[in-house]
């Protein structure tokens, strides 16, 4: 059975720094895309970032881009996500996700944490 | 502002069909496959149909997907309360190199 766990979410001030940790289990973790979405309170889903299998591809949305970076270390399962720069419209719940092997939809979905920015 | 667009709410009586639509347009939806994700209140989002019309094991049959052009659509039939969620579509954007997503769209089973 395939288990994402994310870790790292907490309360930060704005432009402050996080990193979050999503530890993947039942699978060949290096095989897979793995990607970051979140939801802020009450919205919709919002994807972040997406990186490669081997991760050698990585994309960020617009509104991300220059402040996360997302990295993975296939030696121990896990998928991160460095946030700097923090605004106020970062905080939301982060999911961690898995990509099928066909690269075209979100296979499995971790329970997420909750980044809050605020002052 | 969602890149694809589905109304904001939904709604029928136990028992009866309803249809969630989601348009995109020729760089998302007209050239790559579409999924579709229930979140149930409080809980991560699960997908529920991919490849445009593929249900994952353990979905019932009640649930189907479709897709024509630029637009895609979820249809659940024999409604039951356990099927109030928001529901979401999804799909990668070859101009854009982004996953995109629906704005969503929240069934009320009366």
């Amino acid at each position: 059975e395939v288990q994402l766990m994310e870790s790292g979410g907490g309360f930060v001030q704005p432009g402050g720094s996080l990193r979050l940790s999503c530890a993947a289990s039942g699978l060949t973790f290096s095989s897979y895309a793995m990607n970051w979405v979140r939801q802020a309170p009450g919205k919709g889903l919002e994807w972040v970032s997406h990186i490669s299998g081997a991760g050698g591809t990585t994309y960020y949305a617009d509104s991300v881009k220059g402040r996360f970076t997302i990295s993975r270390d296939n030696s121990k399962n896990t998928v991160y996500l460095q946030m700097n720069s923090l605004r106020a419209e970062d905080t939301a719940i982060y999911y961690c996700a898995k990509i099928d092997t066909t690269v075209r939809y979100f296979e499995y979905w971790g329970q997420g944490t909750l980044v809050t920015v605020s002052s | 502002q969602s890149v694809l667009t589905q109304p904001p709410s939904v709604s029928a009586a136990p028992g009866q069909k309803v249809t969630i639509s989601c348009s995109g347009g020729s760089s998302n939806i007209g050239i790559n496959y579409v999924s579709w994700y229930q979140q149930l209140p409080g809980t991560a989002p699960q997908l529920f149909i991919y490849d445009n019309t593929k249900r994952p094991s353990g979905i019932p049959d009640r649930f189907s997907g479709s897709k024509s052009g630029t637009s895609a659509t979820l249809g659940i039939t024999g409604l039951q309360t356990g099927d109030e969620a928001d529901y979401y579509c999804g799909t990668w954007d070859n101009s854009l190199s982004a996953w995109v997503f629906g704005g969503g769209t929240k069934l009320t089973v009366l």
